[in-house]
């Protein structure tokens, strides 16, 4: 079965400084996709970036890259220029590409940004 | 906003009452999702609708829980007789097929059983 692993319980950046949030997960597939998400207090899930495994490319969103190892199977997270609002927790998340429903997370991580 | 939208967002029931919780997806996503969510933890699958058909149920979804979702569009979560241990956050999430399989959550509804 395929597991999510953070082992980063909380971690804590000084603003506009930046921050990398590991994970790590498991798995015998070949094509599946990559998430992080991000839940601010408000409790929403919002969809931070996504990597394809088939895609050797980094993905990058503004302030957000990933840097993708498949061999390695980790996906870490970083945050350039840490701003207040990225205070949240964080979850990485691994799907199937043939599984609907087989959508795995990882505990999370707990993000503090210092001013 | 389309977004996926749950109802209630908070609910604080007694041990051994049922309550029921509302979902509405995105408009046109055709797959929709329950999760339960307690602290300090990830999201854990519960269910998993295409259309109108429930396709798979956890193991952790004991017979007193029960989803539906009539003619494909909202969807509801059923506890019957809840128990302290149901306490949580019940996210909904909704996804169409070819959108590279990316999940979208709504608010979660918050459920205290006391």
């Amino acid at each position: 079965a395929q597991t999510v692993t953070q082992s980063q319980p909380e971690m804590s950046v000084q603003e506009a400084e930046t921050v990398t949030l590991s994970c790590t997960y498991d798995t015998s597939e070949s094509d599946y996709y990559l998430f992080w998400y991000k839940q601010p207090p408000s409790r929403q899930m919002i969809l931070v970036i996504r990597q394809e495994a088939y895609k050797q490319q980094n993905a990058t969103e503004n302030r957000f890259s990933v840097n993708f190892q498949k061999a390695a199977k980790s996906f870490s997270l970083k945050i350039s220029d840490s701003q207040l609002g990225d205070a949240a927790m964080y979850f990485c998340a691994y799907r199937s590409a043939w599984i609907d429903n087989d959508m795995r997370f990882g505990a999370g991580t707990r993000l503090t940004v210092k001013p | 906003d389309t977004g996926v939208s749950q109802d209630p967002r908070h609910k604080i029931t007694k041990r051994g009452q049922n309550v029921t919780f509302r979902c509405d997806p995105i408009s046109e996503h055709n797959r929709l999702y329950w999760y339960r969510q307690t602290l300090g933890q990830g999201p854990e699958f519960l269910t998993y609708f295409q259309n109108e058909a429930q396709l798979e149920k956890s193991r952790l979804l004991s017979d007193r829980f029960s989803a539906e979702r009539p003619k494909g569009s909202f969807s509801t979560l059923e506890i019957q007789r809840t128990e302290q241990g149901d306490s949580a956050m019940y996210l909904c999430a909704s996804s169409f097929r070819g959108q590279g399989n990316t999940i979208y959550f709504g608010e979660g509804s918050w459920l205290t059983v006391v």
